[in-house]
């Protein structure tokens, strides 16, 4: 079945570095979403990539996803405090099937 | 705008007994409904899938007489742990998907359940 990795697992960074989490999937995918979850709380939708080599701007957090469509990038600049949580891609892969990735536990030291 | 509730957020039931959590999209119609269950620092599991009106389709592995999913309208699913033990203390999350907006799932605040 479809499997969705991400790296790192964890990631400690002092507030003003950047920080970047990459996601692999097993199978190519229609679209790739991303979600951040603070300690404590529910995932909260960032973003969808639909197009090959697709890449999106949020302020501070840049997305990319792969020409092949199996992969994915998060790139924050320039860390705040505010970005701690955990970074999910979830892949959809034309609607058979939607997984998480095991998400990158970002904290950011201040 | 897309706001989904849960309910309860938590609960505590003792072994044997089943606990429904509802989840409803308050401001807009969830064609699809997901429910997830999340063990601690762990990520998300998909448990099942349903449409309004049709049964819900099941992850491998997950059992369909002991997780009961009910979609009855647009804006509300339940899902009932039936004969709870100990090991289905989880964190259980629904989203709901309107697929006039396209992809994007909204989740609720999820439901916190503990079996003794």
């Amino acid at each position: 079945g479809q499997q969705v990795m991400q790296i790192p697992q964890y990631q400690h960074v002092q507030e003003g570095e950047d920080f970047t989490t990459y996601c692999n999937s097993s199978t190519t995918l229609s679209n790739i979403q991303w979600y951040k979850q603070r300690p404590g709380g529910h995932p909260v939708f960032l973003i969808q990539l639909v197009k090959s080599g697709e890449v999106k701007k949020q302020k501070r957090l840049t997305f990319q996803f792969g020409e092949a469509k199996k992969n994915s990038s998060l790139h924050i600049t320039a860390t705040q405090t505010t970005d701690v949580g955990t970074y999910f891609c979830a892949g959809d892969n034309y609607g058979q099937n939607f997984v998480f990735g095991p998400g990158t536990r970002l904290s950011v030291l201040p | 705008g897309a706001v989904v509730s849960q309910h309860p957020s938590w609960v505590i039931c003792k072994s044997g007994t089943s606990v429904k959590i509802e989840c409803r999209s308050l401001d807009f119609q969830a064609t699809t409904m997901f429910w997830y269950r999340q063990f601690p620092k762990q990520s998300l599991m998909l448990m099942a899938t349903s449409n309004e009106g049709s049964k819900a389709t099941y992850e491998q592995g997950v059992e369909k007489d002991k997780f009961l999913i009910n979609h009855a309208s647009l804006t509300l699913s339940t899902l009932t742990v039936t004969s709870a033990h100990p090991e289905d203390s989880s964190f259980y999350i629904c989203s709901a998907r309107d697929s006039g907006r396209g992809y994007e799932q909204y989740f609720g605040p999820g439901t916190r359940l503990t079996v003794t």
